[in-house]
């Protein structure tokens, strides 16, 4: 079924090395979620949208991070200059509405490994 | 931010209930209760939601205390599949994006 597809699957950069990540969410969902997950944590929010509007960007962890969503269905995060630290698992979800009562689709991530 | 606190592990047998803890003394009156759960290399996956009655579904059960600072999840049979690290998360409706807050889950083993 179509589910979240979030590419690469796995990326490797070199230390100040600029990298782009896809999401492509479920069709048709208003709400899209970026989420970093560090080896052994739970995900950490990045940022979120409605529709193409970026409604909190409260957990981006420095300007090098940047995140898009220009026509409301495909986003892309995107850090500049690549630092060691930045290596995770980045997760994109998406839900069909703001409601809280609805559950989130999670892809299965990108693995970043900064060298 | 209400914050959730769970037992960082747990076993059980094959084919026997298992009761996942979850204290959230914060909690407030428009919380949501959800759980999702995370396979080695996959995103999370839901499970079940609830706010103040008891829930079930396909997948699992889910009971919340009466004062709602603390539900427990329950999988009636466990199986080797359902080895996963289980999060007991609160949506937060007061930030305007309704973020799910992760912490750091309950990883289940389940023994053959």
């Amino acid at each position: 079924g179509a589910g979240v597809s979030q590419s690469p699957r796995y990326k490797v950069a070199k230390r100040g090395q600029d990298v782009a990540l896809r999401c492509d969410p479920i069709s048709g969902h208003v709400s899209l979620f970026w989420y970093q997950q560090a080896l052994g944590q739970g995900p950490e929010f990045l940022t979120y949208f409605q529709n193409e509007a970026q409604l909190d960007k409260s957990g981006l962890p420095s300007d090098r991070f940047f995140a898009e969503r220009p026509e409301g269905s495909v986003s892309t995060l995107k850090i500049q200059r690549t630092q060691q630290e930045d290596s995770a698992v980045y997760l994109c979800a998406s839900s069909p509405d703001r409601s809280v009562n609805t559950e989130a689709f999670f892809g299965q991530g990108t693995r970043l490994t900064v060298v | 931010d209400a914050k959730t606190t769970q037992p960082n592990s747990m076993e059980s047998n094959e084919e026997e209930p298992v009761h996942l803890p979850c204290n959230h003394s914060t909690i407030s009156g428009t919380d949501y209760i959800h759980w999702y759960r995370q396979l080695p290399s996959q995103g999370p996956e839901y499970v079940i939601h609830g706010l103040t009655s008891n829930v079930n579904n396909r997948m699992a059960s889910l009971a919340i205390a009466e004062d709602r600072k603390s539900s427990t999840l329950i999988l009636h049979r466990a199986t080797l599949r359902d080895a996963a690290v289980y999060y007991c998360i609160l949506r937060d409706i007061t930030s305007g994006t309704y973020k799910y807050i992760f912490g750091t889950g309950t990883r289940l083993k389940v023994l053959a």
